[in-house]
C-alpha cells in the first residue's frame, strides 16, 4: 500500500458517457499527478497539481479535465472520449513538484472506451 | 526535451542468476535517475535512485551505475528471485522545482523458478 488511492479501479464507458476518475492521496504531499500508462510505451505526464494548482499540462485534450480541490484529492473528468484513449490512468503524488522527489503512484483505473 | 531508452525490452534469467538493464538518456543537465518496478495490477513503486554526484547506488540486492560522459545508467539484480519479476522503468530528471520525470518504455523482467 502506497498511501495514494484510486476509484474506480475498472472503467468502461461508451463515446458518449461522462464519467470521472478519483485519487486521494494519504501521506501529506504537496504535489499531485495525472499520467495516462498504454502498452509499450512510457508513461505520459498529463496534469500536474502543485497545491491546489495546476503546474503542468502536457497539451492533453479538452476531453480530459482535471480537478484539484484540495491537495489530498484529484480528480480526471472524462467526457466524449475516444477508444485510443483506453489505457491505465496513473495517479501519482510527491512531497514538492520536480524530479528528485519520489512520486509515489496509485494501483490505477483500467479504462476501456467503446 | 529529454529522451530515455531503455534496451532489452524484455529479459528473462534463471533464479538465483543476475540482471541488468540499461538505460541511455540524451540531456546532459539531467541529474536525477530514478527506478521504479511495477508488479502485475500495481502502480509503479520507486526500488532506487542516483543522482549525478555519485557513481554506484547498492541497496542489498539491488544496485544502479551511472555514466555521465556516456549519458547511461543501469540496474543490477543479483540473486533473482521469482518475485523480481515485473515490469522495471527507468527516467531521468533535473533537480530543479517544477522539473519533469521521463520515463523510459519499461522492460518486463521474467525469473525462471
Amino acid at each position: 500500500e502506497t498511501g495514494v488511492t484510486q476509484t474506480p479501479r475498472h472503467l468502461v464507458m461508451g463515446m458518449t458517457n461522462k464519467k470521472s476518475l478519483k485519487c486521494e492521496q494519504h501521506l501529506g504531499h504537496n504535489a499531485m499527478y495525472w499520467y495516462k500508462q498504454s502498452a509499450k510505451k512510457p508513461l505520459e505526464l498529463m496534469f500536474v497539481y502543485s497545491l491546489e494548482e495546476r503546474v503542468e499540462n502536457n497539451s492533453v485534450p479538452s476531453r480530459f479535465s482535471p480537478e484539484c480541490p484540495n491537495s489530498s484529492h484529484l480528480f480526471l473528468h472524462l467526457h466524449t472520449l475516444q477508444p485510443e484513449d483506453s489505457a491505465l490512468y496513473l495517479c501519482a503524488s510527491s512531497q514538492n513538484p520536480g524530479g528528485p522527489d519520489t512520486q509515489y503512484f496509485g494501483p490505477g483505473t483500467r479504462l476501456t472506451v467503446l | 526535451g529529454e529522451n530515455v531508452e531503455q534496451h532489452p525490452s524484455t529479459l528473462s534469467v534463471q533464479e538465483g542468476d543476475s540482471a541488468v538493464i540499461k538505460c541511455t538518456y540524451s540531456d546532459s543537465a539531467s541529474n536525477y535517475f530514478p527506478w521504479y518496478k511495477q508488479e502485475l495490477g500495481k502502480g509503479p513503486q520507486l526500488i532506487i535512485d542516483i543522482r549525478s554526484n555519485v557513481g554506484e547506488k547498492k541497496d542489498q540486492r539491488i544496485a544502479v551505475t551511472l555514466n555521465k560522459t556516456a549519458k547511461h545508467f543501469s540496474l543490477h539484480i543479483t540473486e533473482t528471485q521469482p518475485e523480481d519479476s515485473a515490469v522495471y522503468f527507468c527516467a531521468a530528471s533535473q533537480t530543479g522545482a517544477n522539473s519533469k520525470l521521463t520515463f523510459g518504455k519499461g522492460i518486463t523482467l521474467s525469473v525462471r523458478p
